[in-house]
């Protein structure tokens, strides 16, 4: 069974600082992986995904997203983080076992003082 | 723009009671998900559904059914509710198995 692991769960960033959140997965077979945000009061929505080809991807309000296959991880990124980034992220993999499933992390708590 | 729709924002149940969690919605999605949601341990599967009348569990299903007699909706039916059953349970539709997924705004449930 697949299963996901976010590094952090709790991140205090000051505005203008570079962001890293750590994603491990495990599952041996083929993967599609995706970030989530929630934001205060809002529902989850995807921030990016990545199914095959170039590993770096670029998502929505300058996110992006590494794929790693030797390390199974999918760290998320962003070079300067803005007030508005203050959410709670979430890494998930999506892998067929029996049926397509999607397992999530634990998420990461991200709050960004302005 | 798809849109999932929980019936319920907030419910408050007592212990013992059958509980109906509804979700809608209105792309015509093939896959149906719940999950609940619990501080610091993320989202949780519940149960899924790929088509009409079909369910499969997931990683937690104990104490949780689940109907699909239309493909528009899911219904997730706890047939006595406990009170470690209170959280937020969230429902998503894709198109694909492994398409992103679309999330409804959640129902907090509360039970005492």
């Amino acid at each position: 069974a697949q299963s996901v692991s976010q590094h952090n769960h709790h991140v205090i960033l000051s505005e203008a600082a570079s962001l890293e959140l750590g994603c491990n997965y495990s599952y041996g077979g083929t993967v599609n992986l995706f970030w989530y945000v929630q934001y205060p009061g809002q529902h989850l929505q995807l921030l990016l995904k990545y199914f095959s080809g170039d590993p770096l991807v670029k998502g929505i309000k300058g996110f992006e997203a590494e794929f790693i296959k030797s390390k199974f991880s999918f760290n998320l990124r962003k070079p300067s983080v803005q007030w508005s980034d203050t959410a709670e992220y979430f890494c998930a993999v999506n892998a067929y076992t029996g049926g397509f499933k999607t397992i999530f992390g634990a998420g990461t708590r991200l709050f960004v003082k302005a | 723009d798809v849109k999932v729709t929980q019936s319920s924002r907030y419910l408050v149940k007592r212990t013992g009671e059958k509980v109906f969690l509804e979700c809608v919605q209105d792309m015509d999605h093939e896959n149906m998900f719940w999950y609940r949601q619990d501080p610091g341990l993320g989202l949780r599967l519940i149960y899924f559904s790929y088509d009409v009348k079909m369910k499969e569990k997931g990683d937690i299903p104990e104490g949780y059914s689940v109907s699909r007699e239309k493909k528009e909706r899911f219904s997730l039916i706890l047939e006595s509710a406990s009170t470690n059953q209170t959280s937020m349970y969230l429902c998503a539709s894709s198109p694909l198995g492994n398409s992103p997924l679309h999330f409804g705004n959640g129902t907090r449930l509360t039970v005492t």
